[in-house]
């Protein structure tokens, strides 16, 4: 089975253009959960969803970010207008429940963002 | 306050040798989660090990065990027989349920380092 996929791999940007990082969880997986690590805060939760609906996005920095799931396969991460402190590396990971061992959350490879 | 903490910023160990990455969490929730996962210099997390706040026996998972001693708050990493390879960082993560919802607390890291 593929694992979580993240496009692209690598951005690199202006202060001030859109950003959009694309992420297809793993094939019947109901949670999806968007990540972000940075040296200095660590890893940090943005939002998650469960079953195409944004449960708890308490974690998005501003209302420059903003996530959507259109569907089961498919979710984005967008920033605009992106700054440089927006910099990191952005991971999306999925997980099939709630309830013991399937709750474990499998990330994708990580979108990292240098905003300049 | 920290939910997870990590003690040991850095780790050495010699090839063929046990180690030890610790971890203590702090949560009044009955019913929780711990992960450990671990992320090479490449970037990717790697889901090692999961823990259940019910499971009544240790997790092990090849190498890799958990020492959990639910009394203390700890949930330490055992990995046994180091390889090369292990070297990495190793982050150990809590999931508290209900009201907290289900996104992971991550400590702050052990980088470790195995050498021949």
């Amino acid at each position: 089975d593929a694992g979580v996929i993240q496009s692209p791999r690598h951005e690199v940007t202006e202060m001030g253009q859109e950003v959009t990082l694309r992420c297809k969880p793993i094939s019947g997986h109901d949670y999806l959960f968007w990540y972000r690590q940075t040296m200095m805060r660590g890893l940090e939760l943005l939002i998650y969803f469960n079953n195409n609906v944004p449960i708890d996005d308490s974690g998005m920095p501003e209302d420059r970010f903003s996530a959507k799931m259109p569907n089961a396969s498919f979710s984005t991460l967008k920033i605009q207008p992106s700054e440089p402190r927006d910099s990191a590396v952005y991971f999306c990971a999925s997980s099939h429940g709630l309830a013991g061992s399937q709750e474990t959350q499998y990330f994708g490879p990580g979108t990292r963002l240098l905003v300049l | 306050a920290q939910k997870i903490t990590q003690t040991q910023p850095g780790m050495f160990v010699q090839e063929k040798e046990a180690v030890t990455l610790d971890c203590t969490y702090d949560t009044s929730d009955p019913s929780y989660g711990l992960f450990w996962y671990k992320q090479p210099s490449s970037g990717e997390m790697i889901f090692l090990i999961y823990q259940g706040s019910y499971d009544q026996q240790n997790a092990t998972e090849g190498r890799y065990s958990l020492n959990f001693q639910k009394a203390r708050k700890s949930a330490n990493l055992v990995i046994s027989a180091s390889q090369l390879g292990d070297s990495a960082m190793y982050f150990c993560a809590m999931r508290e349920g209900g009201d907290s919802g289900y996104a992971l607390n991550f400590g702050k890291g052990t980088s470790l380092l195995v050498t021949p």
